[in-house]
């Protein structure tokens, strides 16, 4: 099983809709993990931080399933300025304080 | 406000060159990272280092080097470079202490071109 595993997409969703990515991982010792936002030839720049089940930031939410060893990012009210890829970041297995980038999942917000 | 910067944002080498690509970061992070993105792999770990004198090697690191003499730099070094290194190459840093530990912040990036 690959460290973190994304649907690479395309998502293509109407403005205001919710639309939800899943990123699974192999590790089930990770404690912290990780959503960036990259833009079309930019860096990526983080999304947000999820340490414990989950966290909420307006209409983000991120939410860790154990468990199932899965981490998801849900957008609610799709604005056109939401449309990115999305990187999942997983702590990675192999040495302290590295990480490993999903493929990402690509994100397009349709008028 | 702190940053980090990456300098050349572009650049043009030909095949065998020593190239050298900079990166400078003022948050006064321990940790900095050398990655590149070519389609279809995402980001690729080339180097890495804790602390100052501190270096180690990701997954891609052949053919490239790097040196940490201070907190702020860490400059990657392609000796010989070849076309197969041409990328966009990010460079990126964390605090290495405290809850946020593991949070990276990336550079704008560079676009090189090996011809």
């Amino acid at each position: 099983r690959k460290e973190v595993e994304q649907d690479p997409g395309p998502f293509n969703v109407p403005e205001g809709a919710t639309v939800a990515f899943n990123c699974t991982y192999s590790n089930s010792a990770s404690q912290s993990f990780f959503w960036y936002r990259q833009d079309c030839r930019k860096e990526p720049k983080l999304l947000m931080s999820v340490y414990s089940s989950g966290n909420e930031d307006g209409r983000f939410t991120a939410q860790l399933n154990r468990a199932s060893q899965y981490i998801s990012l849900l957008i609610r009210d799709s604005k056109l300025s939401d449309s990115a890829t999305y990187l999942c970041v997983v702590p990675n297995s192999g040495g302290y304080q590295k990480v490993t980038f999903g493929i990402g999942t690509k994100l397009q917000v349709i008028p | 406000d702190a940053e980090i910067t990456q300098s050349p944002r572009h650049k043009i080498t030909e095949t065998g060159r020593q190239v050298t690509l900079a990166c400078h970061q003022t948050w006064n992070h321990n940790n900095m990272f050398w990655y590149r993105q070519d389609l279809g792999h995402g980001l690729r770990l080339i180097h890495y280092s804790y602390g100052v004198q501190d270096t180690n090697k990701g997954e891609v690191s052949d053919g490239y080097s790097v040196s940490r003499s201070n907190t702020e730099d860490l400059p990657l070094t392609l000796e010989s470079a070849a076309s197969s290194q041409t990328s966009v190459y990010f460079c990126a840093s964390s605090p290495g202490i405290g809850k946020a530990s593991n949070e990276q912040f990336f550079g704008p990036g560079t676009r090189l071109t090996v011809l």
